[in-house]
């Protein structure tokens, strides 16, 4: 079945700076890739998602790109806030399928 | 648009019990999947319903079951429980079908306590 890894598991930034959390898929059949922003004892929040037709997608500070040939897919905060501190989780969807496959999540965290 | 609820929010419960717990998707959404989220495994698939049928389950036992109403709304139930199905317990509703049938979006969660 599909296997999502992400990586870092923790990452530390100064304010201002950008982040960068990759993950890889292993399914090549996978065609959709969300992300998810959860804070501390809320739900998670889709903040952005990729289709497999897409190779970029931008929201404001936001942009995820998707490398297929690699199974690859990353997500880039520029211009980090301290509200952006949270744990992030990536995730894939095999076509047909409404089983999110998830990464193990990255505990980002900006420092002021 | 209301987001998706969840009830209750917290339970506890002792080994060998069982629960039930409820979904309420967003309004026009079809579908409701489950997850368990857990510090150690992260967050796991449990199953998925659409209109009235289950049409993806993950890899947990038996014990653990739901279904979904004709309002969309889904219950979960987990029998005989075990210390090790303390857990946050999220659903996430989608439309199910169409082009935006893959976005989810996640209710606040039931916390469930085994003692």
């Amino acid at each position: 079945g599909e296997n999502v890894e992400q990586h870092p598991s923790t990452l530390s930034v100064q304010e201002g700076d950008s982040a960068v959390i990759k993950c890889t898929y292993s399914d090549s059949a996978s065609n959709y890739f969300p992300w998810y922003k959860q804070e501390l004892g809320k739900r998670p929040q889709l903040i952005i998602d990729i289709r497999s037709n897409v190779g970029e997608k931008k929201d404001q500070r936001i942009a995820v790109t998707l490398n297929k040939t690699a199974k690859h897919f990353s997500l880039h905060i520029t211009e980090t806030q301290p509200e952006d501190s949270a744990v992030y989780f990536c995730a894939a969807i095999i076509q047909g399928a409404q089983k999110l496959v998830f990464g193990q999540g990255t505990r980002l965290t900006i420092n002021p | 648009k209301a987001g998706v609820t969840q009830t209750p929010r917290y339970l506890i419960k002792t080994r060998g019990q069982q629960v039930t717990l409820s979904c309420s998707p967003i309004s026009g959404h079809r579908s409701v999947s489950w997850y368990q989220q857990t510090p150690g495994q992260g967050l796991q698939f449990l199953f998925e319903y659409f209109s009235e049928t289950q049409r993806n389950k993950g890899n947990f036992p038996g014990r653990f079951s739901g279904r979904q109403f004709s309002n969309s709304r889904s219950e979960m139930n987990v029998s005989t429980l075990e210390l090790g199905d303390s857990a946050l317990y999220l659903c996430a509703s989608s439309l199910g079908m169409g082009q935006a049938s893959y976005e989810q979006y996640f209710g606040p969660g039931t916390r469930l306590t085994v003692t």
